[in-house]
């Protein structure tokens, strides 16, 4: 089993529908990186979670510690959404990063 | 801001070669990554490095080495590039009582 599991693996959206993509994590993982990366593009990081919810603009990060599940939703999504979305476990501060597969998002008008 | 820099976006190099992927950053951070990129695998990491001429190995060190002779600039060696080798190379660094890491751009390495 691997560390870090999201699903879906693939999502396709009208534009404005609301998404969610999962992830979950094995015990020794103590902070969750969700992350956006666009076709031929670097990666960029959206919210790092330990605890709690996190919210920028339509994007919104929820984390449950006790089931070691994280959430990552799109509210009104859009085409520029597009992209796909990785989720990432930390052991410890400073450390390798332990990668999920990603999602690959696709948002059509 | 910081900023990670990797010497090319695109890379193409013969089987035998040898290859020198570099990335600097420039916020002074102690810890360094490599991680390689694969379709249906995920990211995977390499070798990473927690201060200057250390190195230590991660989940796919085989076939690569690593140089990390000053703090800004952690080097990827592929001693003798093989085709299982094209790739999309990233690297990162963080500081170490930092979580965020920040990603280079990615160098997309075709192995002919």
């Amino acid at each position: 089993k691997n560390e870090v599991e999201q699903s879906p693996q693939n999502l396709t959206a009208q534009e404005g529908e609301f998404i969610t993509i999962n992830c979950s994590y094995s015990v020794g993982i103590s902070a969750l990186h969700w992350l956006q990366q666009h076709p031929g593009g670097g990666i960029v990081s959206l919210f790092m979670l330990s605890s709690g919810k996190k919210k920028h603009g339509r994007l919104i990060a929820t984390i449950n510690i006790q089931e070691k599940h994280s959430s990552l939703h799109i509210t009104a999504s859009h085409p520029r959404d597009s992209a796909v979305y990785i989720c990432a476990g930390a052991r410890g501060a400073g450390t390798a990063l332990i990668f999920g597969k990603g999602t690959t998002l696709s948002v059509s008008s | 801001d910081v900023k990670v820099t990797q010497s090319s976006r695109y890379l193409v190099k013969r089987t035998g070669e040898k290859v020198f992927l570099e990335c600097v950053q420039d916020m002074d951070h102690e810890n360094m990554f490599w991680y390689r990129q694969d379709p249906g695998l995920g990211l995977r990491l390499i070798y990473f490095s927690y201060d200057v001429k250390m190195k230590e190995k991660g989940d796919i060190p085989e076939g690569y080495s690593v140089s990390r002779e000053k703090k800004e600039r952690f080097s990827l060696i592929l001693e003798s590039a093989s085709t299982n080798q094209t790739s999309m190379y990233l690297c990162a660094s963080t500081q170490p009582g930092g979580y965020e890491q920040y990603f280079g751009p990615g160098t997309r390495l075709t192995v002919t």
